[in-house]
């Protein structure tokens, strides 16, 4: 079975610094994709980025980026120049099976300091 | 700006009474999902649709709930009779879902639901 592991419940950064999210999963897929949603709290879903397996090359979004190691599996989040807006839950999330339902980590609570 | 809407948005209601979520995925989707995120399970898969069918419901409890697609443009998710427990934010998802393909999932803005 496939699962979403993130260890860290609760994480605090100071405006403006880089914190960096961990996650890890578990699949025997070889070609897949690794989402990050982000949660504020309006509730309301947002995809922050994603990766593709078999893409050596990171992703990045603007301030997101990620370090995917596929032979670890691990997909961390990195914010860079973290933001006040950036206080949300974040989940990481892995499609499995024919029909790509969402499996999702626990999440992490990401508090930035003014 | 396409966007997968929910309602109601918020939802109080007693114990017994049959609740309604109602949820219009992107057009050009052909999967939807519901999901049901708690504090103490996080966010939970309960059924989704592959063009209107029904695929797999297995993380719903089958003798309270139930999952229907009636056209492309509607899924509603029904609870009859809700209980405390089914207190807890309902989101729909919709995708495009192709072998080899991205297959993001796009989120509704939820509906809270408090059972009394």
């Amino acid at each position: 079975a496939q699962t979403v592991t993130q260890s860290q419940p609760e994480m605090s950064v100071q405006e403006a610094e880089t914190v960096t999210l961990s996650c890890t999963y578990d699949t025997s897929e070889n070609n897949y994709y690794l989402f990050w949603y982000k949660q504020p709290p309006s509730r309301q879903m947002i995809l922050v980025i994603r990766q593709e397996a078999y893409k050596q090359q990171n992703a990045t979004e603007n301030r997101f980026s990620v370090n995917f190691q596929k032979a670890a599996k691990s997909f961390s989040l990195k914010i860079s120049d973290s933001q006040l807006g950036d206080t949300a839950m974040y989940f990481c999330a892995f499609p499995t099976g024919a029909n790509s339902k969402l499996t999702f980590g626990k999440g992490i609570t990401l508090s930035v300091r003014p | 700006d396409a966007r997968v809407t929910q309602t109601p948005r918020h939802k109080v209601t007693e114990m017994g009474q049959e609740v309604t979520m109602r949820c219009q995925p992107i057009l050009g989707h052909n999967t939807v999902f519901w999901y049901r995120q708690t504090m103490m399970q996080g966010l939970e898969l309960l059924a989704y649709f592959r063009n209107r069918a029904p695929l797999d419901d297995s993380g719903m409890p089958k003798d309270r709930f139930s999952a229907e697609m009636p056209d492309a443009t509607l899924a509603t998710l029904k609870i009859q009779p809700s209980e405390p427990r089914d207190s807890a934010v309902y989101f729909c998802a919709s995708g495009l879902v192709v072998t080899g393909g991205v297959n993001e999932q796009f989120f509704g803005p939820g509906t809270r639901l408090t059972v009394l």
